[in-house]
């Protein structure tokens, strides 16, 4: 009975690199939300995804990110061009539908840049 | 207007007593309100949640207080222990029917210590 996965836990890229986080939803869950976790500050939503979708991307920053969330698979979060300032915490979560409030967090990914 | 205010950043309290945080919403469009629990180096775990209709719930050991009018909710943690220590944060959403899609808005965190 998996909870939400998210690999790799932790991540090192070096300036100008590109760093892809995924993340595995519970089973049955449809709906997937990114956030991201600085240093000492609580998690800031990035994006919200269903099968094939992207529905609310608000919190992404304009450039160098994007998310996905295919048919078969799982969540993929990638950061292009990684820069010092994308050291963070991402966490993904899953609900189990739209109407449905409860999310559920995964472990994280650590991402360092160096 | 989409920020949650958490409070105190760090708390310390003996084994046995009441730890409380609290929380203050601009967004009076806000009806739902999780607090998590994180401990180092994992994900954030739900708590307990409420919804405005209610004025208190209660969990074990867990208490969440609403006041509407105010815009604020707290966190009680009753006989705290040792294994309660951790960060606690509050959040608050917008229902996940409607199109804000139940995305959180996280308070800033609090960094609870339970000396035994």
């Amino acid at each position: 009975n998996a909870g939400v996965m998210q690999n790799p836990r932790h991540l090192v890229r070096r300036r100008g690199q590109e760093a892809r986080l995924r993340c595995s939803p519970m089973k049955g869950h449809s709906h997937v939300y990114w956030y991201r976790q600085l240093p000492e500050e609580g998690l800031k939503f990035m994006v919200y995804l269903q099968k094939e979708n992207i529905i609310d991307e608000s919190g992404m920053p304009k450039e160098r990110f994007s998310a996905e969330f295919p048919k078969e698979g799982p969540s993929i979060l990638r950061i292009q061009q990684v820069v010092r300032g994308d050291s963070a915490a991402y966490f993904c979560a899953s609900s189990s539908g739209l109407y449905t409030d409860t999310q559920y967090f995964g472990p994280g990914t650590r991402l360092t840049v160096l | 207007q989409q920020q949650v205010k958490q409070s105190p950043q760090s708390l310390i309290v003996q084994k046995g007593g009441i730890s409380i945080i609290n929380c203050a919403y601009e967004n009076t469009a806000f009806d739902y309100f999780p607090w998590y629990q994180q401990f180092p180096g994992k994900g954030p775990a739900l708590l307990i949640a409420i919804r405005p209709d209610v004025s208190e719930k209660k969990e074990g050991r867990f208490t969440i207080s609403f006041n509407k009018s105010a815009k604020q909710f707290s966190l009680h943690i009753m006989d705290s222990q040792p294994g309660d220590s951790a960060t606690y944060f509050c959040a608050a959403s917008i229902s996940a029917g409607g199109t804000s899609y139940g995305k959180l808005t996280f308070g800033q965190g609090t960094i609870l210590t339970v000396h035994p």
